[in-house]
């Protein structure tokens, strides 16, 4: 079945040191976004790709960034993760920019 | 600022009931999505209104669109254990100028429990 995929599903690491979350997708979409959702809070985008186009949201901390080496592949790279940045990240798709999202189940990042 | 703001942010009711949940946004959209979103868990695509659209079905769910008052309501009728879960509604901003590079602005999320 197509979906979209992210790995791993729960992820720990200690405060400063870099992590990156992967996600693949099997759709074909040429729209990839990455949220990042804190308990009980509303998903908030943090960054999307169209087909190749970078775009960054203006309150994006520096300390994320996102690299799609393909269509099928989109990482997110944390540089220095802060007790602040503990939460789930979601990965989604879309064709094109207005259309439903798809999203993978997410990674619950654990920052020590 | 938060483009979508749901009522209520809590909703309990029992099995076989209905639910509604409303939906306020701020500035002209495009389309209005609904999201489902079980504990721990991505989210689930429910249903696409667009802006010159009033009502839509899709199987239980019943959604609404007013785009004088902006805002929109999520009917689930006959409501069963499994429909437990977070709802979210979803706003595409109008941008004229970006075709094709829009982007999805979600609400406060509104948490159901249906009681068995």
């Amino acid at each position: 079945d197509a979906m979209v995929i992210q790995n791993p599903r729960y992820q720990v690491t200690q405060f400063g040191k870099p992590v990156t979350l992967s996600c693949s997708q099997t759709l074909n979409h040429n729209v990839m976004y990455w949220y990042q959702q804190k308990s009980s809070q509303a998903p908030k985008l943090l960054f999307h790709y169209y087909d190749k186009d970078f775009n960054n949201e203006a309150d994006t901390p520096d300390n994320f960034q996102s690299r799609r080496p393909n269509t099928s592949f989109c990482f997110l790279d944390i540089r220095s993760p802060g007790l602040g940045d503990a939460a789930m990240y979601l990965c989604a798709t879309s064709r094109e920019g207005g259309n439903e999202q798809f999203f993978g189940p997410g990674t619950r990042l654990t920052v020590l | 600022s938060q483009q979508g703001e749901e009522d209520p942010q809590a909703l309990s009711i029992q099995e076989g009931e209905n639910a509604t949940m409303n939906c306020s946004y701020k500035t002209s959209i495009n389309n209005l999505q609904w999201y489902r979103q079980n504990s721990g868990r991505g989210l689930v695509h429910l249903i696409l209104i667009r802006s010159n659209e009033r009502e839509k079905h899709s199987g239980r769910l019943r959604v609404t669109l007013d785009t004088s008052k902006k805002s929109s309501s999520l009917l689930i009728t006959a409501s069963r254990a499994a429909d437990t879960a977070s709802y979210f509604c979803a706003t595409l901003l109008t941008l004229i100028s970006n075709f094709g590079n829009e982007k999805l602005t979600f609400g406060t999320g509104t948490r159901l429990t249906i009681i068995p």
